[in-house]
C-alpha cells in the first residue's frame, strides 16, 4: 500500500520569502511518481511539478522546486518569493507505476499555505 | 494546453433525486479519467477509475450502484449519484490523462453536491 504524510497542517510565510512544504512517502515499488497540486479556495486541483522516481535530478518548474531525497523518502516541495497569490491548500500526491496501485494517485492530507504581506 | 472542464460547477438538489455531474477534456483526448470525493478541509479520495469504452474500476468501499461513472466517449465522464441523500453532499472532481495511469493527471474545477 502506498502512504502520503504531509505533517504541516498549516504554514505562514512572509511575502518574497521561501517556504518548505514536507511531503514523506511510503511504498515498497521501485517505480513511482510523485506530484504536488496547489487547491486554491475555488477548489481546482493545479498542477504544480512532477518527479519520477527514476529521475536524478531534482524537478523545478519556475518559483517551485521538489526537493527529492529517495532515501529518507521524502518529496518536499520549496517555493520561492512567496506572493500573496500562493495562499492555498498543497496536496502533495503519489502515483503508483505498478500492480494495483498503477496510475491511481495517493494524496496527502494536506497543508495550507498562507502568505503575510 | 490541458484543460478539464466539470458541470455544473454547484448544484443542491432534493434527496431520492440523481444528479449527473460530467467531466470534459476540453483539448486533449482522454483515455482515462478518475473520479474523486472530497470533505471540506480533507484530502481527496479516488472513487473510480474510468477508461474510455469500458466499465469503470471502483476502489473499495464505494457503491457501484450509488456512483454511476459513464465514460462515452475520448472526452467525456459521466457520474451520476443515484437516489442522493444528505450523506452524499461533498465536493466531487474528476482528473484527465491522455494515455492511462502514467500521464500527469489534469484535474476539472469540481462540483459542490448539496442534498437537503
Amino acid at each position: 500500500a502506498q502512504k502520503i504524510t504531509q505533517t504541516q497542517p498549516g504554514m505562514f510565510v512572509q511575502e518574497k520569502e521561501a517556504v518548505t512544504l514536507d511531503c514523506t512517502y511510503d511504498t515498497s515499488d521501485q517505480s513511482y511518481g510523485l506530484f504536488w497540486y496547489k487547491q486554491p479556495s475555488s477548489g481546482e486541483m493545479i498542477f504544480l511539478i512532477y518527479q519520477g522516481s527514476y529521475d536524478e535530478q531534482n524537478a523545478t518548474e519556475g518559483r517551485y522546486s521538489l526537493n527529492f531525497q529517495k532515501a529518507r523518502k521524502s518529496a518536499n516541495l520549496v517555493i520561492s518569493a512567496s506572493q500573496l497569490g500562493d495562499s492555498a491548500m498543497y496536496f502533495c500526491a503519489m502515483r503508483g507505476d505498478i500492480g494495483t496501485s498503477y496510475g491511481k494517485l495517493t494524496f496527502g492530507q494536506g497543508t495550507i499555505l498562507t502568505v503575510h504581506p | 494546453g490541458a484543460v478539464v472542464s466539470q458541470h455544473p460547477s454547484r448544484v443542491i438538489c432534493k434527496s431520492g433525486t440523481s444528479v449527473k455531474i460530467e467531466c470534459r477534456s476540453l483539448d486533449f483526448q482522454a483515455t482515462t479519467m478518475f473520479w474523486y470525493r472530497q470533505f471540506p478541509k480533507k484530502s481527496l479520495m479516488l472513487m473510480a477509475t474510468s477508461n474510455e469504452g469500458s466499465k469503470a474500476t471502483y476502489e473499495q468501499g464505494v457503491e457501484k450502484d450509488k456512483f454511476l461513472i459513464n465514460h462515452a466517449s475520448l472526452t467525456l465522464s459521466t457520474l451520476t449519484v443515484t437516489s442522493a441523500h444528505p450523506e452524499d453532499s461533498s465536493f466531487y472532481i474528476c482528473s484527465a490523462s491522455r494515455s492511462g495511469g502514467l500521464e500527469t493527471q489534469y484535474f476539472g474545477p469540481g462540483t459542490r453536491l448539496l442534498v437537503l
